[in-house]
């Protein structure tokens, strides 16, 4: 089955410093994903890379694509307190006949401490 | 252009009643995606849907759950005869789907708790 598999499956850090966040998928895709969740709260976009791009930048935020290792990276630069939260990659791949489908990993939880 | 809304965002029934999820997507969006997650894990895939249409359901049980789309008004997620392991937040997407993809606008949520 697609799959993402975030890990670690948590994370602790101080602020200032840098978080790394990884992803494995097992099928081919069109895209993939990473969203940001505060506790209780939905799911927020942060960042699509495509299946032919191999990196992406957005702010503190950069995300690596190895389509042959199947797998994805998020690193999150001068972290600060208020990036605590969970993170999830999700891939998404069109169906055969109509639609686009969103596999989401069980995510990380990141915490960092002030 | 309000969000994805979800109502209501806590809901609390006996096992047995019937539980009501709506979602309204954002404006412009016809792909209504529900998701299940329980505490500290990730999201569960249940149901795809356009306007009057069904696209996926592989990931909702075949008993007691069901979801439509109608062409007028919400979304709405309906869990009849609940049982307490049904206790959880259920999260609504929408997307203006295209062939080049796109990304998932999600609700707040609805936390269904099950006495």
């Amino acid at each position: 089955s697609q799959q993402g598999e975030e890990d670690p499956q948590a994370l602790s850090i101080q602020e200032g410093e840098n978080a790394t966040m990884n992803c494995s998928y097992k099928t081919s895709i069109n895209n993939l994903q990473w969203y940001r969740q505060n506790s209780g709260r939905g799911l927020v976009h942060l960042i699509l890379i495509r299946s032919n791009e191999r990196e992406k930048h957005s702010g503190r935020l950069r995300v690596t694509l190895d389509t042959s290792k199947k797998s994805s990276s998020l690193l999150i630069t001068a972290s600060r307190a208020a990036d605590t939260a969970s993170y999830f990659c999700a891939t998404d791949y069109l169906r055969d006949n109509y639609g686009q489908n969103f596999v989401f990993g069980p995510g990380t939880r990141l915490s960092v401490l002030p | 252009n309000a969000g994805v809304m979800q109502n209501p965002r806590h809901l609390v029934r006996r096992r047995g009643q019937e539980a009501r999820l709506r979602c309204s997507p954002m404006k412009g969006h016809s792909h209504v995606y529900w998701y299940r997650q329980l505490p500290e894990e990730g999201l569960k895939f249940m149901v795809y849907l356009q306007k009057e249409n069904i696209i996926d359901e592989s990931g909702m049980p075949k008993e007691r759950f069901s979801a439509e789309f109608p062409k007028e008004g919400p979304s709405i997620l309906r869990i009849q005869q609940v049982v307490r392991g049904d206790s959880a937040a259920y999260f609504c997407a929408s997307s203006p789907w295209t062939a080049a993809g796109g990304e998932l606008f999600f609700g707040e949520g609805s936390r269904l708790t099950v006495l």
